[in-house]
C-alpha cells in the first residue's frame, strides 16, 4: 500500500513568519507532487505542483522536493491569517494520486 | 459556473436508502474521481474512471456503485446507506497521469 504521510497538526505560526509543512512517500517511481489548500468545509485548491529535484517558487510559496529522500515539503513566507486552512500533500502512484491527512495550519495574528 | 459541478451539496438520507450524488464536468477531462474525506482523514478513492468504458474500484469501494454516462458525468450511488457513510465526498477530474485534480464543491452526505 502507497502512503504519504504528513503531521496532522495543528502547526501555529506568528503572522509574517514562515510555515514549513513537510509530506514524506513510500513509492520511489511516483513523479509528480501537489501541494492543496482546503478550508473547512470547501474542497481542495492547487497552490503548487513539482516534478523535478529541487525547489520551485510561486509567490509566497516554494515546493522543495527531495527524491532520494522522499520528501516534499511546502514553505509559506509572510504567513497570512487568511493561510489558515489544512494542507494536502498529493503523490502520482501507478495512475492515481495518494493523498496525506494534511497538516492543519493556523496563522495568529 | 464551476467547471465541476456536484449535486445535491448537501443531503440527509436514512439508513436503508439508495442515494445516488451526481457529478459533471465542463473540462473536456477524461479521467473522474470519487473521494470520500471524513475528519482528520485524507480523501479515499473510491472509484476512478478514465472514459466512459473504463471504471476502476479504489481502496473503499465496498458499498457504492459508480456510473460513467458520459464523458461528462460521472454518478456515485450508495445502494443501501448506512450511517458510517457519513462523511465529505468530492468529485474530481484531471486530464491524465500525473497531472493535478480538479475539485467540484463537494457534497455533504449525512445517514441517520
Amino acid at each position: 500500500q502507497k502512503e504519504v504521510e504528513q503531521n496532522s497538526g495543528p502547526l501555529s505560526v506568528p503572522e509574517g513568519a514562515i510555515a514549513s509543512l513537510n509530506c514524506t512517500y513510500s513509492d520511489r517511481g511516483s513523479q509528480s507532487f501537489f501541494w492543496y489548500r482546503q478550508y473547512s468545509g470547501k474542497s481542495p485548491e492547487l497552490i503548487m505542483f513539482i516534478y523535478s529535484n529541487g525547489d520551485k517558487e510561486d509567490g509566497r510559496f516554494t515546493a522543495q522536493l527531495n527524491k532520494a529522500s522522499q520528501y516534499v515539503s511546502l514553505l509559506i513566507r509572510d504567513s497570512q491569517p487568511s493561510d489558515s486552512a489544512t494542507y494536502l500533500c498529493a503523490v502520482s502512484s501507478n495512475y492515481q494520486l495518494i493523498w496525506g491527512a494534511g497538516t492543519k495550519l493556523i496563522i495568529k495574528p | 459556473d464551476a467547471d465541476v459541478t456536484q449535486t445535491p451539496r448537501n443531503r440527509i438520507t436514512k439508513t436503508g436508502k439508495r442515494i445516488m450524488l451526481e457529478c459533471s464536468q465542463t473540462k473536456g477531462h477524461d479521467r473522474m474521481y470519487w473521494y470520500r474525506q471524513d475528519p482528520g482523514l485524507g480523501l479515499q478513492l473510491i472509484y476512478y474512471s478514465f472514459d466512459v468504458k473504463d471504471i476502476n474500484k479504489g481502496e473503499i469501494s465496498d458499498g457504492y456503485s459508480v456510473s460513467r454516462q458520459a464523458q461528462a458525468k460521472f454518478s456515485l450511488s450508495l445502494e443501501s446507506a448506512i450511517p458510517n457513510q457519513t462523511a465529505l465526498y468530492f468529485c474530481a477530474t484531471s486530464v491524465g497521469e500525473g497531472t493535478e485534480a480538479f475539485f467540484g464543491q463537494g457534497t455533504r452526505l449525512t445517514v441517520v
